[in-house]
């Protein structure tokens, strides 16, 4: 089975940085997944890590340590408008993702 | 059609009904996938398909079946509505090689079960 945290809510004031983290346990790695949901609207893909290291893509950045079981997201130059959840989600080696209970972030002017 | 597509998309349903939710995709992709939401607990996967004529089971399937005839649809049927199946329900579709393979979420279907 899979194991994935990540804290509830973060709040944070436009124009800083979040960083929001996801630590895992699971019985098969085959990559790691953001995505980013607006309140009453679907997940869309923001990133995705399978090798160690940082992949960065404008203001977002995502970070994997294959052994620690970590990954962070790392949200720079907040705008009121990246108020949302962002859900972790790992891949076994099928093609299923298994997702943590998201992280709700809320941006404050 | 642009994407992946649900219907209905929002329901409120009698307990013991039956009920099938529709997804249909444009995007080719080999795999499907239905999801349930609920506060606290994330999206959890209830059913899957890795290709047309084949499907598997997800972590919450109890209550639920899918059938995948075609490559573009993939239904969800509760055959016997109970208050537990309240939730929102989110299809997915993903290529099965090349890139990333993420998944493409649909807009969604909010279901109550009195």
């Amino acid at each position: 089975g899979q194991n994935i945290d990540q804290p509830t809510e973060m709040t944070a004031t436009e124009g800083a940085i979040v960083q929001i983290n996801c630590t895992y346990q699971t019985s098969g790695f085959n990559g790691l997944f953001w995505y980013q949901q607006h309140a009453g609207e679907a997940p869309t893909f923001l990133s995705y890590n399978v090798l160690d290291g940082l992949e960065e893509k404008g203001r977002f950045s995502s970070f994997l340590s294959r052994s620690k079981g970590y990954s962070y997201l790392l949200l720079k130059e907040l705008q009121m408008k990246d108020s949302a959840s962002y859900l972790c989600a790992v891949r076994d080696g099928d093609y299923k993702l298994s997702f943590g209970a998201g992280t709700t972030v809320t941006v404050r002017a | 059609i642009a994407g992946i597509t649900q219907a209905p998309t929002s329901q409120i349903l009698a307990a013991g009904r039956r009920m099938t939710l529709r997804c249909t995709q444009d995007m080719r992709h080999n795999a499907m996938y239905w999801y349930r939401q609920d506060l606290g607990l994330g999206l959890r996967l209830i059913h899957y398909s890795n290709t047309a004529g084949t499907t598997g089971k997800g972590e919450v399937p109890d209550g639920y079946s899918v059938s995948r005839a075609n490559t573009d649809d993939f239904p969800l049927t509760l055959a016997s509505a109970v208050p537990s199946q309240t939730s929102v329900y989110f299809c997915a579709s993903s290529r099965t090689s090349g890139g990333y393979n993420e998944q493409f979420f649909g807009p969604g279907t909010r279901l109550t079960v009195l």
